[in-house]
């Protein structure tokens, strides 16, 4: 089945406790994007990726990290998480960076 | 920069009744424009992608319009049913020009559909 998954699925973390949220996709998609969905702001982009090794900011980039070393997995990094990264984050995947197919969240608090 | 607006926030209908959500965007150099579904708590499930050149595209009782000179969009729901309550979101790319692959979300429209 083509998917894009995410894990974990739910995490609860202390703040400046490093963490990763792994995106995986079986399209052989070129793009891949991050985004987080926050109450009364909707949908912002975080960081995309055109190709391997081939990424870029979004709107919201500041406390995230990613890398793309493989086409299948683009993983967000956060490396000190703090209280206001607290969201739901989506990873996204497409093969002509038009049309997206969404993984099906993850959900962080950070207390 | 592109804004994405949707009408209305919120819309609760019986069953049975058809309706229309809206989007308009401000910046109409777009290359297609995509419909999601969000259930609560869930991920986006892809409804219809609308290419530039299309004026519509149908899937069972959805169809969707583009007017890239007026910066509308609209999903039309025929004969709605309560599996269809859900959150509604368009979304359309980048206004560069360019293929980043960088979504721009409307707020979305809360679709509650009652027996």
């Amino acid at each position: 089945e083509a998917q894009v998954t995410q894990n974990p699925r739910y995490l609860i973390t202390v703040t400046g406790k490093k963490l990763t949220v792994t995106c995986s996709q079986n399209m052989n998609h070129e793009y891949m994007s991050w985004y987080r969905q926050d109450p009364g702001l909707g949908l912002r982009q975080i960081y995309y990726s055109m190709n391997v090794e081939v990424t870029d900011k979004g709107d919201v980039p500041e406390g995230y990290k990613v890398s793309r070393k493989e086409k299948r997995n683009f993983p967000l990094i956060l490396e000190s998480p703090s209280p206001n990264q607290t969201s739901l984050y989506f990873c996204a995947s497409s093969r002509t960076g038009f049309g997206y197919t969404f993984g099906s969240g993850t959900r962080l608090t950070v207390v | 920069k592109q804004e994405v607006t949707q009408i209305p926030a919120a819309l609760s209908v019986p069953e049975g009744e058809n309706l229309v959500l809206n989007c308009s965007f401000t910046d109409s150099a777009i290359y297609n424009l995509q419909w999601f579904r969000q259930d609560p708590g869930k991920g986006l499930t892809s409804l219809l992608l609308i290419q530039s050149s299309q004026r519509e595209q149908t899937s069972g009782r959805l169809n969707a319009s583009l007017d890239k000179s007026s910066g509308r969009s609209t999903l039309y729901i025929a004969a709605s049913q309560p599996g269809d309550s859900a959150t509604y979101l368009c979304a359309v790319p980048y206004a560069g020009g360019t293929s980043y692959g960088k979504l721009t979300f409307g707020q979305g429209t809360i679709l509650t559909v009652h027996p």
